[in-house]
């Protein structure tokens, strides 16, 4: 089964520093999105992209956050100047979007700002 | 006010028994969809079933089914013979527009469940 791939699993880095986080949503898919989770909480979202545009963003995706899609496959989400509150499992998903209602997870990069 | 309330933050089950996820929202779009997502221990996000607000039947997937009450808002997830392998983080999420559109998820807080052997 199609399944969204994430990388890195883990991934521990200083305060101030760039974090990149990749997927790879599921190949026929047009609609992809970028999800956050602090331990213990709710799943927000970040920013959702068709188009090679952004099409939708919360008030969390402030200027530190940016997304891109540099080739067919790939879509980032690079976090410029971590901080601490940025430490959460980062869930990129994907959905087909014309006919198909289901969005799918890929399974989470944590992240741990130190 | 919440968009989705999941009012159970832990629920028990006996092995083999059903049991029922409680999950209300809130909406004035007349397109939206309704998810359910499990998410184990592990931490990743494992698609359950989808219920779109002009459906007509409840949806149902294998031990999963949906009862959709659009009049109450509620969308409660049910599994069927419960399995150990079901303990988990159980989220109800919604998102408001037609199909097709990039808009977002909105999820609830999420209710523990623990199948007991």
């Amino acid at each position: 089964e199609p399944e969204v791939t994430q990388t890195p699993s883990h991934q521990v880095t200083q305060m101030g520093q760039e974090v990149i986080l990749r997927c790879v949503p599921i190949s026929n898919h047009l609609y992809f999105y970028w999800y956050r989770q602090i331990l213990g909480q709710k799943v927000e979202f970040l920013v959702s992209f068709y188009n090679n545009e952004i099409s939708e963003k919360s008030e969390i995706f402030d200027d530190q956050f940016s997304v891109e899609r540099p080739d067919g496959s790939n879509f980032t989400l690079k976090i410029r100047s971590t901080k601490l509150e940025d430490s959460a499992m980062y869930f990129c998903a994907s959905s087909e979007g014309t006919t198909g209602n289901t969005i799918y997870f890929g399974e989470g990069s944590w992240l741990t700002v130190v | 006010a919440q968009k989705i309330t999941q009012t159970q933050p832990g629920m028990f089950v006996q092995e083999k028994e059903a049991v029922t996820l409680d999950c209300t929202y809130d909406t004035s779009d007349p397109s939206y969809g309704l998810f359910w997502y499990k998410q184990p221990s592990s931490g990743e996000m494992i698609f359950l079933i989808y219920q779109g607000s002009y459906d007509q039947q409840n949806a149902t997937e294998g031990r999963y089914s949906l009862n959709f009450q659009k009049a109450r808002k509620s969308a409660n997830l049910v599994i069927s013979a419960s399995q150990l392998g079901d303990s988990a983080m159980y989220f109800c999420a919604m998102r408001e527009g037609r199909v097709g559109s990039a808009r977002q998820l909105t999820f609830g807080s999420g209710t523990q469940l623990t199948v007991l052997p």
